[in-house]
């Protein structure tokens, strides 16, 4: 029972690149969500998802793309970095609605140049 | 949309003493308030949390005290010990609701 995996751990894209940050979980949950922290600005939602098949913006999405690809994996994409995006970037994933508890993933360190 | 404000953004206590970090929320309709810790280069876990039908909840050293009617909530660690150094966040949301929004956290350093 691996919890929550992220992949990659660390990247390093030039400006203009894209990339996609995959994320999986094996504890059977229904919701999945992205968050980036930056120093002094915390854990900002990116986008999550209530349910295979459904996702909603969170408090910064732009920039981002997301896919549900079915009830284990919640996939960020970058289609087009750029450094304001330099973040470590969380997965994480919560059994609602009968657990509110947050699993979190070990964190994708990207860096653009 | 919920807002959640966090104090101090740092706070230092000598080893021993007491800690106490706020939040207020935005949403009177928030009916559930974790507290997680994240320790240098670690993910963020769940530490404790509170439903808004209790006023306070303890777990050994770590207590959180929620006021409904001004929506604040704060989170209490006594007997502060050097492994309690870590960035603290609080969250407020409503049960079955999955959007969760975090405060920008609070850095506790355990001093000497």
């Amino acid at each position: 029972n691996a919890g929550v995996t992220q992949t990659p751990k660390f990247q390093v894209l030039k400006t203009g690149q894209s990339m996609t940050l995959q994320c999986a979980q094996d504890m059977n949950h229904n919701s999945m969500y992205w968050y980036r922290q930056d120093p002094g600005m915390g854990l900002r939602l990116i986008y999550y998802s209530a349910s295979e098949g459904t996702t909603d913006k969170g408090e910064v999405p732009n920039g981002y793309n997301v896919s549900r690809l079915n009830k284990r994996e919640f996939s960020l994409r970058l289609e087009s970095a750029a450094p304001s995006q330099t973040s470590v970037y969380f997965c994480a994933s919560r059994d609602s609605p009968t657990q509110n508890i947050q699993y979190f993933g070990a964190g994708t360190r990207l860096s653009v140049l | 949309g919920e807002n959640v404000e966090q104090h101090p953004s740092t706070l230092s206590v000598q080893e021993g003493d007491s800690a106490v970090i706020k939040c207020t929320y935005s949403d009177s309709a928030s009916n559930y308030f974790p507290w997680y810790k994240q320790e240098l280069g670690k993910r963020p876990q769940l530490i404790i949390d509170i439903r808004s039908n209790v006023g306070e909840k303890k777990d050994q050293r770590i207590a959180v005290t929620l006021n409904k009617t001004a929506k604040h909530f704060s989170l209490h660690i006594t007997e502060t010990q050097p492994e309690d150094s870590a960035v603290y966040f609080c969250a407020a949301t409503r049960l079955r609701d999955d959007k969760i929004i975090f405060g920008k956290g609070t850095r506790l350093h355990i001093l000497p």
